[in-house]
């Protein structure tokens, strides 16, 4: 059973708009989430991280917000860029640096 | 920029025969994983290591996959026999210590093509 689901496989968005890619999770006990980006042909890097005591964190163009209640975190992208375009995932932990990945929104910004 | 290397990029293999991934993680960490990462989902943990011990191997196939760390540093996963369902990219990161608000450095991967 998929414990951290993204449900849209794919985004497009135009380049100074606003990207918004969710998570829905269903382990209440996930405590710590995070985003990575992936590029083809590399690996994943990380991107930005929120631990459940938080509600947002921010670091520059890009948020993640967390809604404990609704079991739901997004990430924006603000202003998007052509660069932004990649793979994003979702990803989230309990008490363990194991980490559950979603199975990844396909981000495209164009011109 | 210090990365996390990985060998090869791709290998293309019929099943039964077995196959064999290298990674070598950034100088100085300590921490390890492999993950599989099968088309249209996300990675999968396969096998963590703290210097050369064995953290969480829980999703692992033992029966025909492992993994060794003998000297702490650099890794080998294998497989053996491989099958049609192993077909996936393989990733290795790693981190310089435990701990899930440690950042987990990715290498490129290796993708396995299994006919």
């Amino acid at each position: 059973d998929q414990q951290v689901k993204q449900n849209s496989p794919s985004l497009s968005v135009q380049e100074g708009r606003i990207s918004i890619l969710n998570c829905d999770y269903t382990n209440s006990m996930f405590d710590y989430f995070l985003w990575y980006k992936k590029y083809p042909a590399e690996g994943p890097t990380f991107l930005i991280s929120i631990s459940s005591i938080k509600d947002k964190n921010e670091d520059g163009r890009f948020t993640v917000f967390l809604n404990k209640s609704a079991k739901h975190l997004s990430l924006h992208i603000v202003p998007s860029q052509p660069g932004d375009s990649a793979v994003y995932f979702c990803a989230a932990s309990e008490d363990t640096d194991k980490l559950i990945f979603g199975t990844g929104t396909r981000l495209q910004v164009f011109p | 920029e210090a990365e996390v290397a990985q060998s090869p990029r791709y290998k293309i293999t019929e099943k039964s025969q077995a196959v064999a991934f290298w990674c070598d993680p950034i100088s100085g960490h300590a921490t390890l994983y492999w993950y599989r990462q099968i088309l249209g989902q996300g990675p999968e943990l396969l096998v963590q290591f703290q210097d050369e011990s064995v953290v969480d191997d829980s999703q692992l196939p033992k029966d025909r996959f492992s993994a060794e760390r003998l000297k702490g540093v650099d890794s080998t996963l294998k497989i053996q026999p491989a099958e049609l369902g192993d077909s996936a990219m393989y990733l290795c990161a790693s981190s310089h210590r435990s701990g899930r608000r440690v950042e987990q450095f990715f290498g490129p991967g290796t993708r396995l093509t299994v006919l």
